[in-house]
């Protein structure tokens, strides 16, 4: 099994562009995560999933769309670039949360954008 | 805006030391708290889940205790090695959702 993989691994982009980074698992996860990783800062939650074709906002939603039209892939897109989106971006998956159960969230290995 | 607080932010120690790390969260909004270790380049690895108060979990040298009443864990390694070298994270879950709010880290170095 790969677990978890992100594509590409590193991007430049310039202010204004856009760009789709893949996340995809074949762990037949439930749940997906998007975090984005910043200097002096924990991992903090973009948007998440809870099953294909559902998705929710996490703490830093703004500027960032997702999708998750198959249950192995979770897609996050930036439609118009900016400079504060610089930053190291993990997806993670986990199994869904049942009867009050706590689930680990297996990461992949992060995409690194660098928007000028 | 739940916080979750780790102390030190980095920690240098000789190989064969013992050493720990604490995670800060507040208790009234607790359902599990998790470990992570972060190895430079690669991605966070789960360590441990807790979700009861006086939880105690054990990985080779590696063991970590909860007190869900103070808000408060703390991360031992017992006789620290090379390998041991990461970014120790600790998330609370605060909920039933499985979102998790991380704190900033723990660096160590480990020096042979």
């Amino acid at each position: 099994n790969a677990g978890v993989t992100q594509t590409p691994k590193f991007r430049v982009l310039k202010t204004g562009q856009s760009m789709t980074l893949l996340c995809a698992q074949d762990m037949n996860h439930e749940y997906m995560y998007w975090y984005r990783q910043d200097p002096g800062m924990g991992l903090r939650l973009i948007h998440y999933s809870v099953g294909e074709g559902t998705t929710a906002k996490g703490e830093v939603p703004d500027g960032y769309n997702v999708s998750r039209l198959k249950k192995q892939n979770f897609l996050l897109g930036l439609e118009s670039a900016a400079p504060s989106q610089t930053s190291v971006y993990f997806c993670a998956s986990s199994w869904e949360l049942a009867g009050g159960n706590q689930e680990t969230q297996y990461f992949g290995p992060g995409t690194r954008l660098l928007v000028l | 805006i739940l916080n979750v607080e780790q102390s030190p932010q980095s920690l240098h120690v000789q190989e064969g030391d013992s050493t720990n790390f604490t995670c800060s969260f507040p208790s009234s909004n607790f359902y599990a708290l998790h470990w992570y270790r972060w190895e430079t380049a690669k991605s966070p690895e789960a360590l441990f889940v807790m979700t009861l108060n006086g939880d105690e979990k054990k990985k080779g040298r590696i063991s970590a205790t909860l007190n869900t009443k103070e808000g408060y864990s703390y991360l031992y390694i017992k006789g620290s090695q090379p390998e041991d070298s990461a970014t120790y994270l600790c998330a609370l879950q605060g909920g039933a959702t499985n979102k998790l709010i991380f704190g900033t880290g723990t660096l160590l170095a480990v020096q042979p």
